[in-house]
C-alpha cells in the first residue's frame, strides 16, 4: 500500500500557485519525498524529489515539513499543460504509487 | 523526452498467450523497473533489474518475469496470460538503485 495520503482532486485557476498537499507521516530516514505527474495514458512524468530540505527545480517547488510527516509542492503558474494526476511517493528504491491528486487548470 | 524506450506501443493477445515486452534505457542508467497501470490505478511495481541481477519484487505471480541485458536494456515477460493482465506496462531507468526513475511511455497490453 502507498505510504502517502493525497487529496483526490483540486482545481486551479490558470496562471495561480497550485498547491499540492501530501501527509507521509510513517517515512523513513532514508526515504526520499518524490514528485510525479501523469497525463492521460502517458508515463509518468518526473517533477522534483527532496529529502529533508526544501528544493526548487524550473517545473517546481518542493516544500518539505521539518518533521518530514508531510509536504507540498508548488506549481507557481499553473497553465493548462499543468492538468494531470500529480503523485507524492515516499521510497528508497521501487516506487509505491497511490491514487494520486486529479489537478485540473481551468482557463 | 526522457531518453527511455519502449515496444511495442500496443499489443493484443488471447488469454493464455505469451507476451515480451521491451525497454531501452536510458544512455548511462544501470537500473531498470517495471510496472503496471491497471486502468484508472496507478501503477504497480512489478520488479526491479540492476546490473543484469533481479533487486526487489513486488506482489506479481512467478508468470511475471524479467531480463536485463548487458547494455542495460530490459524484457518483461508474461506468461499464461489472463483477462486481469490487461494494463499499461511501464518501464523507468535510473543512474543507479535509489536514484529518480524517469519513465518510458508504456506499452498497452489488451489481453482478449
Amino acid at each position: 500500500d502507498a505510504k502517502t495520503t493525497q487529496p483526490p482532486s483540486m482545481d486551479c485557476a490558470e496562471g495561480r500557485a497550485a498547491n499540492l498537499p501530501c501527509n507521509h507521516s510513517t517515512i523513513s530516514g532514508n526515504e526520499y519525498v518524490y514528485w510525479y505527474r501523469q497525463i492521460h495514458s502517458q508515463g509518468p512524468q518526473y517533477i522534483i524529489h527532496g529529502l529533508k530540505n526544501n528544493e526548487t527545480n524550473e517545473m517546481a517547488s518542493l516544500i518539505i515539513t521539518e518533521d518530514r510527516k508531510s509536504s507540498t509542492l508548488i506549481l507557481p503558474h499553473a497553465t493548462l499543460r499543468d492538468t494531470a494526476v500529480y503523485y507524492c511517493i515516499v521510497s528508497w528504491g521501487k516506487l509505491q504509487f497511490g491514487a494520486g491528486t486529479q489537478v485540473v487548470v481551468t482557463p | 523526452e526522457t531518453g527511455v524506450t519502449q515496444s511495442p506501443t500496443h499489443l493484443i493477445k488471447t488469454r493464455g498467450q505469451q507476451v515480451t515486452l521491451r525497454c531501452s534505457s536510458q544512455s548511462g542508467h544501470n537500473t531498470v523497473s517495471w510496472y503496471q497501470q491497471a486502468l484508472g490505478q496507478g501503477p504497480q511495481f512489478i520488479f526491479q533489474y540492476y546490473r543484469e541481477e533481479e533487486n526487489g519484487r513486488g506482489n506479481f505471480p512467478p508468470r511475471f518475469s524479467g531480463l536485463q541485458f548487458p547494455n542495460y536494456s530490459s524484457e518483461l515477460n508474461v506468461n499464461a496470460l489472463e483477462l486481469d493482465d490487461s494494463a499499461l506496462y511501464l518501464c523507468a531507468s535510473s543512474l543507479d538503485r535509489g536514484q529518480v526513475q524517469f519513465f518510458g511511455p508504456g506499452t498497452r497490453l489488451t489481453v482478449l
